[in-house]
């Protein structure tokens, strides 16, 4: 299975931009990369997904290096609420599905 | 939530009794997973349901098993509780099986084996 790297933790000023960044030096061709934040103890919340193509949403944007073994999930204008551990997934096909591995994830702390 | 609803929300049990969780979507979607996340292990896959009465195992399955009679439904049961089966249990729920399908999660469901 494809396997992620992201830092422990991470501090960002509220109102800035919030780059956190990951690494999947072995994922596949046809592996996508997902990103999910997980406040306090609440169910994971899914933000974005992306192949290969920059992406973005209402929530996020999502950078993809040419060569795919790295990535960058920003938050354009970090608020309070959006302190949470993020994590990086490869989803990767096992059996007869997409299966999210999770890692350790990323400590955000947004501070005033 | 994405329509998802885990019940109970919180439950302590003793050891060696059975315990069912459920998870109701209301989505239709063919795709549910059970997660069980611990301290120092993140989420980790118990069991997926491809459709009614079709499941599989994930990477932790031993002493659960799951169902899935209706759409809508994916229970799973701890036959007999383990102290090291105390953790938070999340469903999540798919549209597509497939790697660029997102999935999305319930709310959790605290489990204490006593």
């Amino acid at each position: 299975d494809a396997k992620t790297t992201q830092p422990t933790s991470m501090d960002c000023a509220e109102g800035r931009a919030a780059n956190l960044p990951c690494n999947h030096s072995t994922i596949s061709g046809n592996e996508y990369v997902y990103w999910y934040r997980q406040i306090h103890s609440q169910g994971p919340q899914y933000i974005i997904h992306g192949l290969k193509n920059n992406e973005t949403n209402e929530m996020a944007s999502l950078i993809i290096t040419e060569d795919r073994k790295s990535s960058t999930l920003i938050l354009p204008h970090a608020t309070l609420r959006d302190t949470a551990v993020y994590y990086c997934i490869v989803r990767v096909w096992s059996g007869n599905t997409g299966k999210l591995i999770f890692g350790q994830g990323t400590t955000l702390q947004v501070k005033p | 939530d994405a329509g998802i609803t885990q019940s109970p929300r919180h439950k302590v049990t003793e050891t060696g009794t059975p315990v069912t969780l459920r998870c109701h979507q209301t989505e239709n979607h063919r795709y549910m997973y059970w997660y069980r996340q611990d301290p120092g292990h993140g989420l980790r896959l118990i069991h997926y349901s491809y459709g009614v009465k079709d499941t599989d195992k994930g990477e932790v399955s031993d002493g659960y098993s799951v169902s899935r009679s209706k759409t809508e439904d994916f229970l799973l049961t701890l036959e007999s509780a383990t102290s090291s089966q105390t953790s938070v249990y999340f469903c999540a729920i798919s549209k597509g099986p497939g790697v660029r399908t997102e999935a999305f999660f319930g709310q959790g469901t605290r489990l204490t084996v006593v």
